[in-house]
């Protein structure tokens, strides 16, 4: 089956310091989501981004899809970017997401 | 404004007893709708998704069902709970089947 690997599984930094979170793919890629899990376990959506590089505000997320990885970067970081990032995967449709373990951020002021 | 609400926010409930956990989508029209669970510092997995009423798929069996008695509604129940039930429940939409998936709140349960 699909298995998704996130690295580095937790990240501490200093604010304003600059953050590269990677995921990796075990099949071919055809879907491709980043998300924000809060602190309480909510979820909000940051990139679908099946391949090529997207831009929000201090969010980048680029796809590489002969190389099955994906990566979101997060610049100039605040404490408020603490919480979990997760990727997600599927072979095709939002169906049969799988998601990886996540990357635990922590930004210290 | 698209909102989607799930109820209940958090639930304690004994081993064999029945659940029934929901969730609504207002302001958009037949949307996809998908249930996730997340047991404690585990991993987040699709549990259904349904592009229809009337019509769910099952991604993992957990003993689990799922059900899309309305447009706007996605119910997910069981009538027996065991303790691995326990976790996080997070309901989703998305307007097409490629595309962004806005979450829910999320409903805790508790299983003793």
């Amino acid at each position: 089956g699909q298995q998704v690997q996130q690295s580095p599984a937790s990240l501490v930094l200093q604010e304003g310091e600059n953050a590269e979170l990677q995921c990796n793919f075990s099949t071919s890629l055809n879907s491709m989501q980043w998300f924000y899990q809060r602190p309480g376990g909510s979820l909000v959506s940051l990139f679908y981004n099946p391949s090529g590089t997207k831009h929000s505000g201090r969010l980048t997320s680029t796809t590489v899809i002969k190389e099955r990885r994906s990566s979101l970067h997060i610049s100039s970081s605040q404490t408020t970017d603490s919480g979990t990032y997760l990727c997600a995967h599927s072979g095709g449709s939002n169906a049969k997401l799988t998601f990886g373990k996540g990357t635990k951020l922590s930004v210290k002021s | 404004a698209q909102t989607i609400h799930q109820w209940p926010v958090a639930e304690i409930k004994a081993v064999g007893s029945p659940l029934s956990l929901g969730c609504t989508i207002k302001g958009k029209s037949s949307p996809n709708l998908y249930w996730y669970w997340q047991a404690t510092g585990g991993t987040l997995q699709q549990l259904f998704y349904s592009i229809t009423v009337g019509q769910v798929e099952s991604v993992v069996q957990l003993n689990l069902s799922a059900s899309r008695p309305k447009d706007d509604q996605f119910i997910l129940s069981t009538e027996k709970l065991l303790l691995s039930h326990s976790g996080f429940y997070l309901c989703a939409w998305s307007l097409e089947d490629r595309d962004t998936q806005y979450f829910g709140p999320g409903t805790r349960l508790l299983v003793l």
